[in-house]
């Protein structure tokens, strides 16, 4: 079964760091992009940036850019977003997402994990 | 960055009865536009690609048509277990790929 399993929820303080995981399974990890979406009440789904694990190639939203930061580890098939210091206004769901074909640069979401809620507070 | 507009926010329809939502885009996107369907608690679900083609597994109820700015997803015969909020998603260029705000449709 082709499946994307995230980390667990996480409750963090302002000023901390964090950094949840994606890990892909039952498919090529790194022939697929994977992207992170960010969801909150307010402002509905918000694309953050995106990684081809084949060679880390990287685009993030200028929103967050220097915000976060997304990398990858192909041996053992895990995304990552990271913090350096969070803020209360990075409290939400926190989704990874990986293109319907393998390679291509534009492409809809097939594959989602099933959430990370991130509470900063 | 292209920004997606939906409309409307909410949809009351009798089940049965058709669906017929908008999505517009600031800009052309082609056809790289997807609809998405999430349910409480759930991640979203892919409904279309391309504009037009359903994802593997979604009812044939479900059609989405358009291309440039201008984006349709219809339910032809709205279901219970259609109640959702639907999101439509360009992915012309990069980046980002944005998200229209959705649009909630309610069984009446």
């Amino acid at each position: 079964e082709v499946q994307l399993v995230q980390s667990g929820a996480e409750v963090k303080k302002p000023g901390e760091s964090l950094k949840i995981s994606c890990e892909g399974s039952g498919y090529a990890f790194s022939n697929y992009w994977i992207a992170w979406v960010r969801q909150t009440p307010g402002k509905g789904l918000e694309w953050i940036g995106i990684i081809f694990p084949g060679d880390a190639d990287l685009r993030y939203s200028p929103s967050f850019q220097d915000q976060v930061t997304i990398s990858v580890d192909t041996v053992i098939n895990t995304a990552y977003l990271q913090w350096s210091s969070l803020k209360a206004s990075d409290s939400a769901m926190y989704y990874c997402a990986r293109h319907n074909s393998a390679y291509g640069d534009y492409d809809a979401f097939s594959i989602w994990g099933q959430g990370t809620l991130v509470t900063v507070s | 960055e292209i920004v997606m507009t939906q409309s409307p926010a909410t949809l009351s329809v009798s089940p049965g009865e058709r669906a017929t939502l908008s999505c517009r885009a600031s800009q052309s996107v082609r056809s790289n536009l997807a609809w998405y369907q999430q349910k409480p608690g759930q991640a979203p679900r892919l409904l279309i690609y391309g504009a037009s083609t359903r994802a593997t597994g979604v009812p044939a109820r479900f059609s989405g048509s358009g291309s440039g700015t201008e984006f349709t997803l219809t339910i032809s015969s709205l279901q219970s277990e259609d109640s959702a909020v639907y999101y439509c998603q360009h992915y012309n260029n990069w980046p980002p790929h944005t998200f229209g705000q959705g649009t909630k449709v309610e069984i009446k």
